[in-house]
């Protein structure tokens, strides 16, 4: 069974950092590409970060509001994604989903599993 | 690319035929995604590449379009359904998703 379990949200004050966590089981980690996702309380989902698998290098693409703050990677001898958070802001306010990719008809998709989700609240 | 979805709301009945559409500001061939979201809950994938059915999801719902204008389709409305759903696109990055559309009971 895919089994994603998030770790790591917490209350931390603007301008703080933090490192969430994801723990993969149930399938080869290594095969696929992984995403972090997050909800604001009340608001929709907003994709936040990709990485790609071995075979694409583990390159990264990250959402314009993060960039440069954010940084997703991952350690396939672990099993396990990580989304490293720096300058938190309290729009980033969110429950952050990881999400695991699948490749299909020319392009890769995120989330045929979910975790259950870690949240971070930004607040002094 | 902006994904619009219509409504953002609607109230059905159970059994009735419910759809909804997702407009993306530029072509997006087939790379589009719909997601179940229920209160609390993980977001669950029910379509992708636009009409093909992930495993394990009712037959009732399907999906279509191509370029900038997708339907995801509700054939019978049960009470299971009563969500949110999202749409998303996979043409380049960033990979947006719709606002949203919150199925309510009538």
């Amino acid at each position: 069974e895919v089994q994603l379990v998030e770790s790591g949200g917490n209350l931390v004050q603007p301008g703080g950092s933090l490192r969430l966590s994801c723990a993969a089981s149930g399938f080869t980690f290594s095969d696929h590409y992984m995403d972090w996702v997050r909800q604001a309380p009340g608001k929709g989902l907003e994709w936040v970060a990709r990485s790609r698998d071995k075979p694409h290098s583990y390159s990264t693409e990250h959402a314009a509001s993060v960039q440069g703050r954010f940084t997703i990677s991952r350690d396939d001898s672990q099993d396990t994604l990580y989304l490293q958070m720096t300058s938190l802001e309290t729009e980033d306010t969110a429950v952050y989903y990881c999400a695991r990719g699948f490749c299909s008809g020319g392009t890769c998709y995120s989330g045929d599993s979910w975790g259950q989700g870690t949240l971070v609240t930004v607040s002094s | 690319i902006q994904l619009t979805q219509s409504p953002s709301s609607l109230s059905a009945s159970v059994g009735d035929r419910v759809t909804i559409t997702c407009r993306a500001s530029q072509g997006i061939d087939k790379y589009l995604a719909w997601f179940q979201q229920k209160p609390g809950k993980a977001p669950k994938l029910l379509i992708y590449g636009a009409s093909t059915l992930q495993s394990g999801v009712p037959s009732r719902f399907s999906g279509s379009g191509s370029g900038t204008e997708f339907t995801l389709t509700i054939s019978s409305l049960q009470p299971e359904d009563f969500a949110t759903y999202y749409c998303q696109h996979l043409k380049n990055y960033p990979l947006t998703f719709g606002g949203g559309t919150r199925v309510e009971i009538k």
